[in-house]
């Protein structure tokens, strides 16, 4: 059971480059969210799925596009990088829409130079 | 709107030393409130949460946290800190009712035990 896995682990861009971060779990969760972090900042949600076949919008989605593939994933795509992109992305996953404890992925470092 | 405020970005602590960590939140109803460490380079990890019922939370690794409504507080305690603890540690909040589990993060709280 290996819960909440990301790929890649450490990407270097260049500005203007895309990319795409994976996310997969295999726990049957039906929501998934993807975070950032920043010195300082805590954790700020990017878009989140609620359950297979939706996606919204969180406190900081410009600049990024998700998709919910299946049930199993949910990727983050950057079709342009900037240097105000550089983080560390996380993904995570619960059960259902409330109250629920959130799993979290071990991170992807993304530096865009 | 909901927050969180996490009071010391940095705490040092002895080994042995009582750890407290500081969390508020701003709510017109009582949240659910969760805390998470992070070790380095890892993600985040339930330490323990807060729903209903008791106020006074045990959670992993003798860690504990007291809901207390009246101070909008919910600040995480050890009674005795091992160098394993050293990490980050966040206080998030999770309005009730809401339509989805969005999580309200805080800034963090580095934890740092001395020998």
């Amino acid at each position: 059971n290996a819960g909440v896995t990301q790929t890649p682990k450490f990407q270097v861009l260049k500005t203007g480059q895309s990319m795409t971060l994976q996310c997969a779990q295999d726990m049957n969760h039906n929501s998934m969210y993807w975070y950032r972090q920043d010195p300082g900042m805590g954790l700020r949600l990017i878009y989140y799925s609620a359950s297979e076949g939706t996606t919204d919008k969180g406190e900081v989605p410009n600049g990024y596009n998700v998709s919910r593939l299946n049930k199993r994933e949910f990727s983050l795509r950057l079709e342009s990088a900037a240097p105000s992109q550089t983080s560390v992305y996380f993904c995570a996953s619960s059960a259902g829409r409330y109250q629920e404890t959130q799993y979290f992925g071990p991170g992807t470092r993304l530096l865009v130079l | 709107a909901q927050s969180v405020t996490q009071l010391g970005s940095h705490v040092s602590v002895s080994e042995g030393a009582l750890v407290l960590l500081r969390c508020n939140y701003s709510s017109s109803v009582p949240p659910y409130l969760f805390w998470y460490v992070q070790y380095p380079n890892q993600g985040l990890q339930l330490l323990l949460k807060y729903t209903t019922g008791a106020t006074l939370v045990k959670g992993i690794n003798g860690f504990e946290a007291e809901f207390k409504k009246s101070e909008t507080s919910f600040h995480l305690t050890k009674p005795s800190a091992h160098m394993s603890d050293a990490a980050e540690y966040f206080c998030a909040v999770s309005p009730l009712g809401g339509a989805t589990n969005k999580l309200i993060f805080g800034t963090g709280t580095l934890l740092a035990v001395q020998p």
